[in-house]
């Protein structure tokens, strides 16, 4: 138990569907992240929320559009995914201090896209 | 842009031998990180070391960096068969305040019981 939770853990949509992954954490940071793991690939920062104001990001693509209601919530929203976006999707905290200092990960959420 | 590389990709050894794995860099940093993962999992943070620290210990876990050669390495002592998993660098770049972490490719790391 990190204090980070995802769900859904694991989710299969289809190139046409919408659908949005969520991050709750319990430990009190106001910095969130979300990251893309893709086989073989080092992990890609997406997006970065620092008292819930968006501060990084890093090129995405529109299809994915982050949201954060408050500090201790993420969510990733998801529409016309492609094939490659495939990946596990790992969202993060940590403390409002820069530089950054150690992030806590949640266990991630499994995304095939068919 | 990737910043940590780490080197080997994968290692294979004995259960109660030491496990070294190195990270190589590129600019200049104000913190790197050591993170482990399992199989389909998180990743869990196991040491912070500072640019101007160039030792660290956690348990059975050394930590070096050496900033001349933009490089660190993480020895594992005494290793067990469930430190199986994968081990990732992450740099933090100096200068001003930014909240990118750049994390390499890691090591996958196999300890034979």
């Amino acid at each position: 138990e990190t204090g980070v939770t995802q769900t859904p853990r694991h989710l299969v949509m289809g190139m046409t569907n919408k659908k949005s992954l969520k991050c709750e954490q319990h430990l009190g940071h106001n910095a969130m992240y979300w990251y893309k793991q893709s086989a073989k690939k080092p992990l890609e920062l997406m997006f970065v929320y620092s008292l819930e104001e968006r501060v990084e990001n890093n090129s995405v693509p529109s299809r994915f559009s982050p949201e954060c209601p408050n500090s201790s919530h993420l969510f990733l929203h998801l529409h016309t995914l492609q094939p490659e976006d495939s990946a596990l999707y790992l969202c993060a905290s940590s403390q409002v201090t820069l530089p950054v200092g150690e992030l806590f990960f949640g266990e991630g959420s499994r995304l095939t896209v068919l | 842009s990737q910043q940590g590389e780490e080197d080997p990709q994968a290692l294979s050894i004995q259960e109660g031998e030491n496990a070294t794995m190195n990270c190589s860099y590129k600019t200049s940093i104000n913190n790197l990180q050591w993170y482990r993962q399992n199989s389909g999992r998180g990743l869990v943070h196991l040491i912070l070391i500072r640019s101007n620290e160039r030792e660290k210990h956690s348990g059975r876990l050394r930590v070096t960096l050496d900033t001349s050669k933009k490089s660190s390495s993480l020895l594992i002592t005494a290793s067990r068969a469930a430190d199986t998993a994968s081990y990732f660098c992450a740099t933090v770049p100096a200068g001003a305040g930014s909240y990118q972490l750049t994390f390499g490719k890691g090591t996958k790391l196999s300890v034979i019981p």
